[in-house]
Order: C-alpha cells, then sequence, then structure tokens
C-alpha cells in the first residue's frame, strides 16, 4: 500500500514569510514526486516536481527531495495572500501518481 | 487546447439512480486517469488508459463503477445504482506520455441524495 503523507494543518504564515509544507512517502521505489496547488473549488494545478535528491528552484518555490529519508518539501519565499490554498503532494510509480491528502496554507496580510 | 473538459460540471441524482460522468482528454495526450476526491480520503485513483485501453482499474471502488474510453477524445464514468457514499468531486486528467505532467479537468461535484 503506497502512502503519502502530509500535515493537514492549517499552516499560517504573514505575507512576506517562509512557507514550509512537508511530505513523507513509504514506497522506496517512486521514481518523481510532484507539488500541485489547489484552490477552494477548483482542481489541481501542477507547481513543481522534482526527481533527484536535492534542491529545484522555480521563482518564489523550492521543491527539496531526499530519497533517504522518503521525504520532499515544498517552501514558498515571500508568501502572498493568493497563495493561500491546499498543497498536494504525490508521489509517482510507472504511470500513476498517489496523492496525499494536503496541507491548508493560509497566508495573511 | 481548450484543455480537459468534463461534463456535468455539478449533478445531483437520488439514490439508486444511475449516473454518468464524462471527459474529453487534451488532444494527443495517450493518458487518461479518473479520480474521485472527498475530504475523508483525499484525491484517490480509480482507474486509468493507455491509448483507450484500461491498464489499472484497482481503485474502483465496486462492481458499480464501471469506465469506458471508446475513443482517444471521450471516456465516461458510469456509477450504476448510485449511492449517497459516491458523493464526491470526480476529476478526469490526462498527461502525454508516461510520468509526464497531468493536466486535471475541472470536476464533476455528485451528490447522491
Amino acid at each position: 500500500q503506497k502512502e503519502v503523507e502530509q500535515n493537514s494543518g492549517p499552516l499560517s504564515v504573514p505575507e512576506g514569510a517562509i512557507a514550509s509544507l512537508n511530505c513523507t512517502y513509504s514506497d522506496r521505489g517512486s521514481q518523481s514526486f510532484f507539488w500541485y496547488r489547489q484552490y477552494s473549488g477548483k482542481s489541481p494545478e501542477l507547481i513543481m516536481f522534482i526527481y533527484s535528491n536535492g534542491d529545484k528552484e522555480d521563482g518564489r518555490f523550492t521543491a527539496q527531495l531526499n530519497k533517504a529519508s522518503q521525504y520532499v518539501s515544498l517552501l514558498i519565499r515571500d508568501s502572498q495572500p493568493s497563495d493561500s490554498a491546499t498543497y498536494l503532494c504525490a508521489v509517482r510509480t510507472y504511470s500513476t501518481l498517489t496523492f496525499g491528502k494536503g496541507t491548508m496554507l493560509l497566508v495573511s496580510p | 487546447d481548450a484543455g480537459v473538459i468534463q461534463s456535468p460540471r455539478h449533478e445531483v441524482t437520488e439514490m439508486g439512480q444511475e449516473v454518468t460522468l464524462r471527459c474529453k482528454p487534451i488532444s494527443g495526450h495517450d493518458y487518461l486517469f479518473w479520480y474521485r476526491q472527498t475530504m475523508m480520503r483525499g484525491l484517490e485513483l480509480l482507474i486509468y488508459f493507455n491509448n483507450n485501453v484500461p491498464i489499472d482499474d484497482s481503485g474502483m471502488p465496486e462492481d458499480r463503477f464501471s469506465a469506458k474510453m471508446p475513443n482517444a477524445s471521450f471516456s465516461t464514468l458510469k456509477i450504476q445504482p448510485s449511492e449517497p457514499r459516491d458523493s464526491a468531486v470526480y476529476f478526469c486528467a490526462s498527461t502525454p506520455h508516461q510520468g509526464g505532467e497531468q493536466y486535471f479537468g475541472p470536476g464533476t461535484r455528485l451528490t447522491v441524495t
């Protein structure tokens, strides 16, 4: 049984702060890792993906992967109220994704 | 491209009725996925197709659920008979290749009373 665990939150941060979202997974055979953002009542949309150990940066977003610890994280710098959403961690094994239940992020002005 | 298209966007039905959800993937995408999202269970994969062929339906909850993909541009998810516990948001997603980014449709919010 593949499991992806996330703290449900909410994670509350003030505008301009760094938000840190974490995810652990159970399947060591997992091949790549995705972060999706989902606004209330909307569909998930991809923010970033990462394949290799280490950090990957894209604008205000940094994904971090540690395969030995089976741990993935997403850092959001200079958080904005528009970043308030649920962030879903997804882990790929071959063709399919297993999603965590998501962490709700609230960024206050 | 218009993205993944799903219909209807909202469906309210009574227990015991048949429900059919529809999905049009992005043109050229060889993989199509059906998901169900609830507060309790999160986003769960129900079934996926590759080149119109069902590959893995292990996530389909029971025989009341069935899915078809008669051609590359159309798929259906059918629930017969529907039950209140089927109430959820059903998403369809597609991707052009194995392991690629999955593009989600807007979802169908199903309410079974």
